[in-house]
């Protein structure tokens, strides 16, 4: 099974538009970190927001937030007020494990955002 | 910019050479981690070095094999080049604390590497 699900294709969003991107996880470790980065086709992998399993809020990080649902096992990004700046690539990625495992990151396939002006 | 840097940005080579790609991490960051991101897909692990030892290593045959310096930089070396190592190669470095609690992974701008 795969780990991170991302199956939403090509989405696009009006500028100043909130959008949702969508991400399901599978893990059987009762710790582990949810991740979004974005990817310019610049190629650069930039970290948007981090939620660890354990957090009993959701994250937000400026126009970022993640809307967690841990039985549902889903992690989706949500970006409000939407910029051209944000047509880019998005991952969401997950790290499994407690202290002292590698930190390697798993990730999705990742989805096509497209902001219109 | 995240301070990870990486170089080249670009390499050429055919099929059978060996190439080696470089990494710095960012300043206070003790690990550092090797992605391949084929076109069109997410990043796959390739291995994670932490004190200049590898702690943790993805499907990937023994002909790509790293290096960590003591000032945390990092080195990738692919030996015998197959057509299907064309891809972004991407370096991200973190932070291992001494209980084993690993921080946020912030990524270099790449190397395209391309197999003829």
């Amino acid at each position: 099974a795969q780990k991170i699900t991302q199956t939403q294709p090509g989405m696009f969003v009006q500028e100043k538009e909130a959008v949702t991107l969508d991400c399901t996880y599978d893990t059987s470790d009762q710790s582990y970190g949810l991740f979004w980065y974005k990817q310019p086709s610049s190629g650069e992998m930039i970290f948007l927001i981090y939620q660890g399993s354990y957090d009993e809020q959701n994250a937000t990080e400026g126009r970022y937030s993640l809307n967690f649902q841990k039985a549902r096992k889903s992690a989706n990004l949500v970006i409000s007020a939407s910029q051209l700046g944000d047509s880019a690539m998005y991952f969401c990625a997950m790290r499994e494990g407690g202290s002292g495992a590698n930190s390697k990151l798993t990730f999705g396939k990742g989805i096509t955002l497209s902001v219109r002006p | 910019e995240t301070g990870v840097t990486q170089s080249p940005t670009h390499l050429i080579k055919t099929r059978g050479q060996q190439v080696t790609l470089r990494c710095s991490s960012q300043s206070g960051h003790n690990t550092v981690s090797w992605y391949q991101q084929a076109l069109g897909q997410g990043p796959q692990f390739i291995f994670q070095y932490y004190r200049e030892e590898e702690n943790g290593r993805g499907n990937f045959p023994p002909r790509f094999s790293g290096l960590q310096f003591p000032n945390y930089s990092s080195e990738l070396n692919v030996n015998a080049l197959e057509l299907d190592d064309s891809a972004l190669y991407l370096c991200a470095s973190s932070r291992l604390t001494g209980t084993g609690v690993a921080d946020t992974q912030y990524f270099g701008p790449g190397t395209r590497l391309t197999v003829l």
